[in-house]
């Protein structure tokens, strides 16, 4: 069974910093590209970030372009978010997804960012 | 970047009736669309992809069409477990983008 659980959600200043992990099971993590989505309460959902394979290629949307990045550890079975200079606009759910065209998603991880 | 626009966003529909969203691409993506839907407090599932190929598990009363610029999804006979946030996404290019979202209701 494919999981994705992602964790590092939390209540952070504006201006600070957050890093979100995934664990990824039940797959070959390696052989699969990775995406971040994310959705604001009540909103509807924004995809924010992808990483290829490898790790070696990555894509953002504008609106975290400069202050996300994203990674991944195949060796850990582990995808990442580092999050910095966050603004209100930041919070929301974060999913962490795996890339293909079978729609696995994580149960998200809440960041609030508030003073 | 490709803007996607939902309609209507919210549709209010009775048990057993038939009900069509529609997603329109602010230019052509082929065939490379998503249908998720998404039941509050829950992850989206997703329904179908490559605009019109159901995903596995997903039962023949959904079904996609479209292509280029215009899609919609269609759900046959409404059943309770429904009633939820229909979201498609483009995958077709970078950056990757979402319509709105169509609330189904019901009636």
């Amino acid at each position: 069974e494919v999981l994705l659980v992602e964790s590092g959600g939390g209540l952070v200043q504006p201006g600070g910093s957050l890093r979100l992990s995934c664990a990824a099971s039940g797959f070959s993590f390696r052989s699969f590209g990775m995406h971040w989505v994310r959705q604001a309460p009540g909103k509807g959902l924004e995809w924010t970030s992808y990483v290829t394979e490898s790790g070696s290629t990555t894509y953002y949307a504008d609106s975290v372009k400069g202050r996300f990045t994203i990674s991944r550890d195949n060796a850990k079975n582990s995808l990442n978010l580092q999050m910095n200079s966050l603004r209100a606009d930041d919070t929301a759910v974060y999913f962490c997804v795996r890339g293909g065209t079978e729609g696995h998603w994580g149960q998200g991880t809440l960041v609030i960012v508030s003073s | 970047e490709i803007v996607m626009t939902q309609s209507p966003a919210t549709l209010s529909v009775s048990p057993g009736e038939r009900a069509t969203l529609s997603c329109r691409a602010s230019q052509s993506i082929g065939t490379k669309l998503f249908w998720y839907q998404q039941i509050p407090g829950q992850s989206p599932r997703l329904l179908i992809y490559d605009a019109s190929t159901r995903a596995t598990g997903i039962p023949a009363r959904f079904s996609g069409s479209g292509s280029g610029t215009e899609f919609s999804l269609t759900i046959s006979s409404l059943q309770s477990e429904d009633f939820a946030v229909y979201h498609c996404q483009q995958y077709n290019d970078w950056p990757r983008t979402f319509g709105q979202g169509t609330k189904v209701d019901i009636k």
